[in-house]
């Protein structure tokens, strides 16, 4: 079946760094990759996704690349600011409208 | 328009009691879903549908049973709750298109048993 490897489980850093975080996945038929970010409390939402046929997209601060070769997949943010502490989850899709996510990813931005 | 609606927020049961979360979308999305979300296992799909009067399962879907009687409503019965179905439920719903895979997410129910 379908699954996702998502590292690191947390991660912290200086407000204005960068921050990457890394997914995996088996299922060579998987070609949809959303990224939903959840603050503490609230519900998961969508922030930027990806189709196969795209190899990166950036939407401001925020981008997804993609390598279908190693079957990998990362989101970057750039310029963190405090309010991009949350817990960040990658998923994949393999054409049925039915999502894999990772275990998620928790990052602090220090002030 | 409300997006995904969920009933109740927090509930506390006794083992072996039983109660449904109700979900309600106004999107006139087709397919619906049902997680739980556990510390650090991220978000597991229970059970789903693809329309009214469908369902099927999910990765998790052993002491739930779901309906979907009509189609901007997805019920979640637990017939006996259990300790280790304390979680918090999060109910989805996305329009089947090519193009667009979003799905949109419920606030949450926190649900313990005790």
């Amino acid at each position: 079946g379908e699954n996702v490897e998502q590292h690191p489980s947390t991660l912290s850093v200086q407000e204005g760094d960068s921050a990457v975080i890394k997914c995996t996945y088996s299922d060579s038929a998987s070609n949809y990759f959303p990224w939903y970010k959840q603050e503490l409390g609230k519900r998961p939402q969508l922030i930027i996704d990806i189709r196969s046929n795209v190899g990166e997209k950036k939407d401001q601060r925020i981008a997804v690349t993609l390598n279908k070769t190693a079957k990998h997949f990362s989101l970057h943010i750039t310029e963190t600011q405090p309010e991009d502490s949350a817990v960040y989850f990658c998923a994949e899709e393999a054409g049925s409208y039915q999502l894999t996510f990772g275990k998620g990813t928790k990052l602090s931005v220090i002030p | 328009n409300a997006g995904v609606t969920q009933t109740p927020k927090f509930r506390v049961l006794k083992t072996g009691q039983s109660m449904t979360l109700l979900c309600a979308q106004d999107m006139n999305h087709e397919y619906m879903y049902w997680y739980r979300q556990d510390p650090g296992m991220g978000l597991r799909l229970i059970h789903y549908s693809v329309g009214e009067g469908t369902t099927a399962k999910g990765e998790v879907p052993d002491g739930y049973n779901v309906s979907r009687l009509k189609k901007q409503n997805f019920l979640l019965g637990l017939e006996s709750a259990a300790p280790s179905q304390t979680s918090v439920y999060f109910c989805a719903s996305t329009q089947t298109s090519p193009f667009y895979n979003e799905q949109f997410f419920g606030p949450g129910t926190r649900l313990t048993v005790l």
